[in-house]
């Protein structure tokens, strides 16, 4: 079965802490990506990947930064967290196909972060 | 970009009952839609999904409706089990990324 594996369920931190959410997959995947979601608001896309080294921003990559240095670890970083980035967030892997396009993604089970 | 629409936002229906989720989106160049379902606790993880070129896509007791030219497409469950009270949601995928509905959570009753 593919597995993504996110470091930490659950995390709480103070305003302007450095933050890293670490991400882990197991099917050797091109595509990652780093979701926020927050109740009534579903699904938003912080970042995403299509290979090692390579990064896009999504819809709200405002406060965010990415990091994949291998193929399997996408790690998203809040420079100084805000008490507004108190979120769930989710980290996702597919395969690449042609055009990058995605098929399946495979969600990790979440990191739901506090920042005080 | 893509935006997608889904309605409605909860939905309490009763143990054997038919449920029914819809979205709109509005970039026609969209070709891939998905629903994930998200049980307490855990990820999103994919039901059923239909592309551009089919009109309907049945899996057991769901089935997904796509109507292209109204741009819209539904998620019906059949005989509704407790189990499959979670948060559902839908999303249309443009250019390799995809886009999300704010979700609908179901609840079943026994």
């Amino acid at each position: 079965d593919v597995k993504v594996t996110q470091s930490s369920r659950y995390l709480v931190k103070r305003t302007g802490e450095k933050v890293f959410l670490e991400c882990v997959q197991d099917m050797d995947h091109e595509n990652m990506f780093w979701y926020r979601q927050d109740p009534g608001l579903g699904l938003r896309l912080i970042y995403f990947s299509y290979d090692v080294k390579m990064k896009e921003k999504g819809d709200i990559p405002e406060g965010y930064s990415v990091s994949r240095e291998k193929k399997e670890r996408f790690s998203l970083i809040l420079e100084s967290a805000s008490t507004n980035q108190t979120s769930m967030y989710l980290c996702a892997s597919s395969p690449g196909t042609g055009e990058r396009s995605t098929g399946e993604l495979f969600f990790g089970e979440g990191s739901r972060l506090t920042v005080l | 970009g893509e935006n997608v629409e889904q309605h409605p936002s909860t939905l309490s229906v009763q143990e054997g009952d038919s449920a029914v989720i819809k979205c709109t989106y509005s970039d026609s160049a969209s070709n891939y839609f998905p629903w994930y379902k998200q049980e307490l606790g855990k990820g999103p993880q994919l039901i059923i999904d239909i592309r551009s070129n089919v009109g309907e896509k049945k899996d057991q007791r769901i089935a997904v409706t796509l109507n292209k030219t109204a741009k819209h497409f539904s998620l019906h469950i059949t005989e509704t089990q407790p189990e499959d009270s979670a948060v559902y949601f839908c999303a249309g995928l443009r250019y390799s990324t995809l886009t999300f509905g704010k979700g609908t959570m179901l609840l079943v009753s026994p």
